[in-house]
């Protein structure tokens, strides 16, 4: 374990389904992460919260649905998705916002849209 | 963001040392180079960081060339548990930057 766990590890739902994954952290750190790694692609920066205040949205499409309701904890709401995300959904804190180092990873949530 | 390039892929024996290069032309005077690998299905680990001095930790080493514009990790007794991605990234320390990984390297240690 790193520190920071993500439930579920594995994940699968229909494109009408809605669907919640959930990260906790309890190292402290002030800042949290949502990343996208597609097959073959690089790791995609989703969602940035420092202090539970939204900071960053990367142009995500709105049936992805942010939630920081601590420092502690992040959500991502799923809803009507689409096959193409499916991926590896990762989280990360940092202890402050925008360092470069130590940030530490989640396992991730693979999700697969059917 | 400094632009880094890294090989595709590389093989190591296990035990020898690994040495995973990385370019970085375009860095600037307050960019440090960071580390990060990943081994599969799971999340990216942070290794190491430097401005220009050479660091090493328990991990491994990195040695920044003098002009800065490339930089070599250290993985100095390479295991079969250091297969992984290996990203290099450049940015400033603290500010407003996003931690983008790039391709990295894929490192495969063989018995």
């Amino acid at each position: 374990e790193t520190g920071v766990t993500q439930t579920p590890r594995h994940l699968v739902m229909g494109m009408t389904n809605k669907k919640s994954l959930k990260c906790e952290q309890h190292l402290g750190h002030n800042a949290m992460y949502w990343y996208k790694q597609s097959a073959k692609k690089p790791l995609e920066l989703m969602f940035v919260y420092s202090l539970e205040e939204r900071v960053e949205n990367n142009s995500v499409p709105s049936r992805f649905s942010p939630e920081c309701p601590n420092s502690s904890h992040l959500f991502l709401h799923l809803h009507t998705l689409q096959p193409e995300d499916s991926a590896l959904y990762l989280c990360a804190s940092s202890q402050d916002l925008w360092i470069g180092y130590g940030y530490t990873f989640g396992s991730g949530t693979r999700l697969t849209v059917v | 963001d400094a632009k880094t390039t890294q090989p595709t892929s590389m093989d190591c024996a296990e035990g020898r040392a690994a040495n995973l290069p990385c370019n970085h032309s375009t860095i600037s005077g307050n960019e440090y180079v960071y580390w990060y690998r990943q081994i599969h299905s799971q999340g990216p680990q942070y290794i190491i960081h430097g401005l220009k001095n050479n660091e090493t930790n328990e991990m491994a080493s990195l040695i920044i060339t003098e002009d800065r514009k490339s930089s070599t990790l250290i993985l100095p007794h390479a295991t079969l548990r250091d297969t992984a991605v290996y990203y290099c990234i450049v940015r400033v320390e603290q500010g407003a930057q996003k931690l983008v990984f790039g391709q990295g390297t894929r490192l495969t240690i063989n018995p």
